[in-house]
């Protein structure tokens, strides 16, 4: 299958300061990446949806002035966790397709591990 | 919040036994499914796939079983392995790909006793 790779795989950063989390398919051109959250022993919930050249959909309850979501090309999407808090602390974890509808396949990044303290 | 006191619900089987894992899907419209297995600290693994106009499909020692009348989905592991030791998740989508919205299920913790 396709290659999505996200750096870091971990961060720690102090409260109050932003942190940028990378998202890149390798080997393929994605026009829709998608991030999700995952709280430990919890499922993964969406955030937002990102097409390359155009502005991200978050889902409901997502704060899109927090988590800022850029898509600029259609090999890399950046999300970053803006004034980061300690409940913040989450596995994040994006996914790339080559689009969206019938017969698409979604690709997962191997997460990012943050820590806010 | 502090969510407390969430588990995943865990399955234990024996090594080289058959190993049964359930879903339940909220949205009858949706006509795709995904098993996906993740392993602690790594994002999910594509296991094997199902679309709503079929009941079941094998891939390698996994079956996935779609009853669409109650909204249920399996994954059968066949002689599992310690390597098989994860957590599962179902997800389900519209429009039969993998590259739309996913919504996943809760999880389910399988570990295999040797």
């Amino acid at each position: 299958g396709a290659v999505v790779s996200q750096h870091p795989s971990r961060v720690i950063c102090k409260s109050g300061t932003s942190v940028k989390i990378e998202c890149r398919s390798l080997d393929f051109q994605a026009t829709t990446m998608f991030w999700y959250r995952q709280f430990p022993k919890q499922s993964l919930m969406l955030m937002a949806t990102s097409n390359e050249g155009s502005k991200a959909t978050y889902e409901q309850g997502v704060e899109k002035d927090k988590f800022l979501i850029n898509h600029a090309s259609l090999t890399l999407s950046t999300l970053t966790v803006t004034s980061a808090h300690p409940e913040d602390s989450s596995f994040y974890i994006c996914s790339a397709s080559t689009g969206t509808g019938r017969d698409t396949e979604a690709f997962f990044g191997q997460g990012t591990r943050l820590t806010v303290v | 919040g502090e969510n407390v006191g969430l588990h995943l619900p865990t399955l234990s089987v024996q090594e080289g036994d058959n190993s049964i894992i359930n879903c339940a899907y909220s949205n009858s419209a949706s006509d795709y499914f995904i098993w996906y297995k993740q392993e602690s600290g790594k994002g999910p693994q594509f296991i094997i796939d199902i679309r709503s106009n079929m009941d079941k499909r094998q891939g390698q020692r996994v079956t996935v079983l779609l009853n669409k009348t109650v909204k249920h989905l399996s994954l059968q592991i066949a002689a599992t392995q310690p390597g098989d030791s994860a957590v599962y998740f179902c997800a389900e989508t519209k429009d039969t790909g993998g590259g739309n919205k996913l919504t996943f299920g809760t999880g389910t913790q399988l570990k295999v006793e040797l």
